[in-house]
């Protein structure tokens, strides 16, 4: 079954811009989770979303926002952006219950200038 | 809080030699889970292993052993006769029950495993 899927691939924004980043889970997974990783900073809980609600948030200001869909598809959106939201956004999907697995996509690469 | 330390920021073996990346956590949850993610290239976290804290047993799965120890709060991961392929950055992570959620990680440093001929 197709994995994790997350457009777009890379983006190149400037200061000040917003940016909206979209990622679609491995179907049946209904628990989508968003991670920064920086090469300071590591890799950083964003949120997670489940059944189109926000169920955890991660120490990120609130210029970064997200939102799922019905069938499960997320969205987060950056607004305002900063040099130092260039990062790598990774999705991640699972299965709900505590401790499973997280199937992480490939990510989106942005670049803020 | 809770934390996951890798102290090894960089091995670089030879291949078919043995390798063990380090992995310590602290937490105060009686309830966690521990996990193992590699990172090649492409970027995408590829899941190895899980643990939970109820079940302190060793594992082997082909040319990967993992180590899991309450007393001294580490869980390691031993590649044998490491290949080329085993080449990128290993990932441990913490994951407490008082989340509540299954999604909310907490990742070590990573440990970039560089394997050459």
């Amino acid at each position: 079954k197709a994995g994790v899927t997350q457009t777009p691939r890379y983006l190149i924004k400037t200061r000040g811009q917003q940016v909206t980043l979209s990622c679609s889970p491995i179907s049946g997974h209904r628990s989508v989770s968003w991670y920064q990783q920086t090469p300071g900073q590591g890799l950083q809980f964003l949120f997670e979303y489940f059944s189109e609600t926000q169920r955890n948030k991660g120490n990120f200001p609130g210029r970064f926002s997200g939102r799922q869909f019905s069938n499960s598809r997320s969205e987060m959106n950056v607004s305002t952006l900063e040099l130092g939201d260039s990062a790598l956004y990774l999705c991640a999907s699972s299965l709900v219950e505590f401790g499973e697995k997280l199937f992480f996509g490939s990510g989106t690469q942005l670049s803020v200038l | 809080a809770q934390k996951v330390t890798q102290a090894q920021t960089e091995i670089s073996v030879v291949e078919k030699e043995d390798v063990t990346l380090d992995c310590v956590y602290e937490t105060r949850d009686t309830t966690y889970y521990l996990f193992w993610y590699k990172q090649p290239p492409s970027g995408e976290l590829v899941f190895l292993i899980r643990r939970n804290s109820f079940v302190e047993q060793n594992e082997i799965s082909g040319r990967y052993s993992w180590n899991f120890q309450k007393s001294t709060s580490s869980f390691n991961f031993t590649i044998t006769a490491s290949q080329v392929v085993d080449s990128a950055v290993y990932f441990c992570a913490l994951s407490e029950g008082g989340t509540g959620t299954a999604s909310k990680l907490t990742f070590g440093t990573g440990t970039r495993l560089q394997v050459t001929l």
